[in-house]
């Protein structure tokens, strides 16, 4: 099992730049998660799916921000136009549909730097 | 709604020190929790569990207990090493229905030689 897996690891682009992170979750795992760390305001859920629908994307921060999952085997989230306080480190994440026992499994997350 | 607290950081100590950080929750029914560690420039990855009342959950020489009646779930090492510095979410998540977790804001832990 490979795990959760993001790309790239690091993003530096400049203001006004598109930016698209992407994850590959675990095969088998029907809901993923997209979350948000800083400094400033720790672990944001930013959007989940569960089957590929989008259940709940009220931590989208602004229009500027959007996610989709065409399969279930990849999902991407793009920021159009990226802002310097995008900067963070952004993390994918996936566990099975339905089990809420079950913990989440994370990536190593991309780094995004916008100047 | 659900809700985690956890003891705020950061928090020094020595090797060898016995650990406590404090998670206390608030859930509508009967979650599952969880302890997560962050090691730097690393995701989340899961480090103990526990799925009812009672259960205690451990790994790694770390243990936590799912208190119901005081609506917490410690962490507790008895020597802690250099190399568990790192930093610990606690996280709810309902049984059913909801797929989301709730964490805590993260405790950073710093062990010194």
């Amino acid at each position: 099992d490979a795990g959760v897996i993001q790309s790239p690891r690091h993003e530096v682009t400049e203001m006004g730049q598109e930016v698209t992170l992407r994850c590959k979750p675990i095969s088998g795992h029907n809901s993923l998660f997209w979350y948000r760390q800083t400094m400033m305001r720790g672990l944001e859920l930013l959007i989940y799916f569960n089957n590929n629908v989008p259940i709940d994307d009220s931590g989208m921060p602004e229009d500027r921000f959007s996610a989709k999952m065409p399969n279930a085997s990849f999902s991407t989230l793009k920021i159009q136009p990226s802002e310097p306080r995008d900067s963070a480190v952004y993390f994918c994440a996936s566990r099975p549909t339905g089990e809420g026992n079950s913990p989440l499994h994370f990536g190593n997350g991309t780094r995004l730097t916008v100047t | 709604g659900n809700s985690v607290t956890q003891m705020e950081g950061p928090v020094t100590l020595s090797e060898e020190a016995f650990l406590t950080i404090n998670c206390t929750y608030t859930a509508t029914g009967y979650p599952s929790l969880f302890w997560y560690v962050q090691y730097p420039g690393e995701g989340l990855q899961l480090l103990l569990k526990a799925t009812k009342a009672d259960d205690k959950g451990s790994n790694k020489g770390f243990e936590a207990t799912y208190r119901k009646e005081t609506t917490s779930f410690h962490l507790e090492k008895g020597s802690v090493q250099v190399s568990d510095s790192a930093v610990y979410f606690c996280a709810l998540s309902e049984n059913f229905g909801n797929e989301k977790l709730t964490f805590g804001t993260g405790t950073r832990l710093t062990i010194i030689p």
